[in-house]
């Protein structure tokens, strides 16, 4: 069955302090694997997908890898504005659906 | 990208009652699925929404419960039937672009409460 861990469950940085979110997975063939950030009360926002070992992704502060078994979320010099819920979730090669099996997500607070 | 418009956003609803939650794209998708986000959880699949035929459900969901429509390529419905204070969650609708479907989006969502 295919699964998806996150952690830190919380991680708390210092604005500036630069930190990465870890996404370890199993599952039966990658698709891809994709993070999203939520902020309270709205809806996941699509940050990146990554499909397959050694890619990497950037977009503004952030930059997401993937290796065989895990991707990281990496933040540099972060921003009170980057705080919200990071969730990450793959999709498998199984099955008749496309759908994203999600993680519990890290919720990051980044304090001024 | 796509986007992805949800009605309601909010309501309140009476025990034994149903309420059905509409989606629009305002593109073209492969694919729309509908997702339960619980208070201070993740995501859960309820069903994918297939067009012109029956949805597919995950494992705990059924149909009686969470009846699905998606008669086009943008638009989709999902009613919660039968409603008890434990239905009380967010729903989110979602739509993947592409061959593959490797750009999901997500709408706002629908935030049902059940008294």
């Amino acid at each position: 069955e295919d699964q998806v861990t996150q952690s830190p469950e919380a991680l708390r940085l210092q604005e500036g302090e630069s930190s990465s979110l870890n996404c370890s997975y199993t599952v039966s063939g990658l698709r891809g694997l994709f993070w999203y950030r939520q902020d309270p009360g709205k809806g996941p926002e699509f940050l990146f997908t990554l499909y397959s070992a050694g890619e990497e992704k950037e977009k503004e502060r952030l930059k997401a890898t993937l290796t065989k078994k895990e991707s990281f979320l990496h933040i540099t010099a972060p921003k009170p504005e980057d705080s919200a819920t990071y969730l990450c979730a793959v999709q498998g090669l199984g099955g008749a659906t496309n759908k994203l099996i999600f993680g519990t997500g890290t919720l990051l607070a980044v304090q001024p | 990208s796509a986007v992805i418009s949800q009605k309601p956003s909010r309501d309140i609803c009476q025990r034994g009652t149903s309420l059905t939650i509409q989606c629009q794209v305002d593109s073209q998708v492969t694919m729309m699925f509908w997702y339960r986000q619980q208070p201070g959880q993740s995501l859960t699949l309820i069903a994918t929404a297939n067009q012109g035929s029956e949805a597919t459900y995950e494992s705990g969901f059924v149909i009686d419960k969470f009846p699905i429509s998606r008669p086009n390529l943008t638009f989709s419905t999902l009613t919660v039937s039968n409603m008890s204070p434990e239905d009380s969650s967010i729903y989110l609708c979602s739509a993947g672009q592409g061959s593959t479907g490797n750009t999901i989006y997500f709408g706002e969502g629908s935030w049902l409460t059940v008294v």
